[in-house]
């Protein structure tokens, strides 16, 4: 059973603030870490993803992964209310015909209030 | 470029009847993927192809098949619909090869009565 977790939230900060979202993975063999952003009733959107250890920057947003730890998280900087949104974690299968498959975790819902 | 879209958007069946949700993607990726996501259960895989002329079943397969009808398009087949089925459903794609990274599409919203 490959487990992908997330705190719940929901996550509240004010605008300007640093949101810090946080993910774990009981696969040791993955190798491909992803977070998307699912605004309420729209399609889970690619924001980022992370393959080796260590801080990935793209604008406002910071993947951090830790493959001895099994954990990834995702750093917002300077949060805007646009960024309120439900941030899903996901990491690719180990072997074989689970490469491509994805886990996903059960998503961060984050505020940010003005 | 489209990327994923589906069809229909929303559609509303009575218990035991069936229908197909299409999916059809145009960035000529390798692997395509069917989800459903209930609240508080986050997206569940239901059956995915890594590869034209293969399928494979996900977590949730049961009361659904699928068509990889060509390396475009995957459809999802409801043969006799459940209220347990109500739920939002999801395509997608990755190019199957190298970052595994996935689109979405726009979902198709299903109650069943």
């Amino acid at each position: 059973q490959k487990e992908v977790e997330q705190n719940s939230g929901p996550l509240s900060v004010p605008e300007g603030a640093i949101a810090s979202l946080n993910c774990t993975y009981s696969d040791r063999g993955s190798q491909s870490f992803f977070w998307y952003r699912q605004y309420s009733g729209k399609s889970p959107e690619l924001i980022m993803f992370i393959y080796s250890n260590g801080d990935k920057e793209d604008g406002r947003f910071t993947a951090q992964l830790n493959k001895a730890s099994q954990y990834v998280s995702l750093l917002i900087r300077d949060s805007q209310p646009s960024d309120s949104a439900t941030y899903l974690c996901a990491v690719n299968g180990d072997r074989g015909s689970t490469l491509g498959r994805l886990y996903f975790g059960r998503g961060t819902q984050l505020t940010v209030w003005p | 470029n489209a990327g994923v879209t589906q069809t229909p958007k929303f559609q509303v069946l009575k218990t035991g009847q069936s229908m197909t949700l299409q999916c059809a993607q145009d960035m000529n990726h390798n692997s395509m993927y069917w989800y459903r996501q209930d609240p508080g259960m986050g997206l569940r895989l239901i059956y995915y192809s890594a590869s034209e002329g293969t399928t494979d079943k996900g977590e949730v397969p049961n009361g659904y098949n699928v068509s990889r009808l060509n390396k475009r398009e995957f459809s999802l087949r409801l043969e006799s619909a459940a209220p347990s089925q109500t739920s939002v459903y999801f395509c997608a794609s990755s190019s199957g090869t190298g970052g595994y990274e996935q689109y979405f599409g726009p979902g198709t919203r299903l109650t069943v009565t």
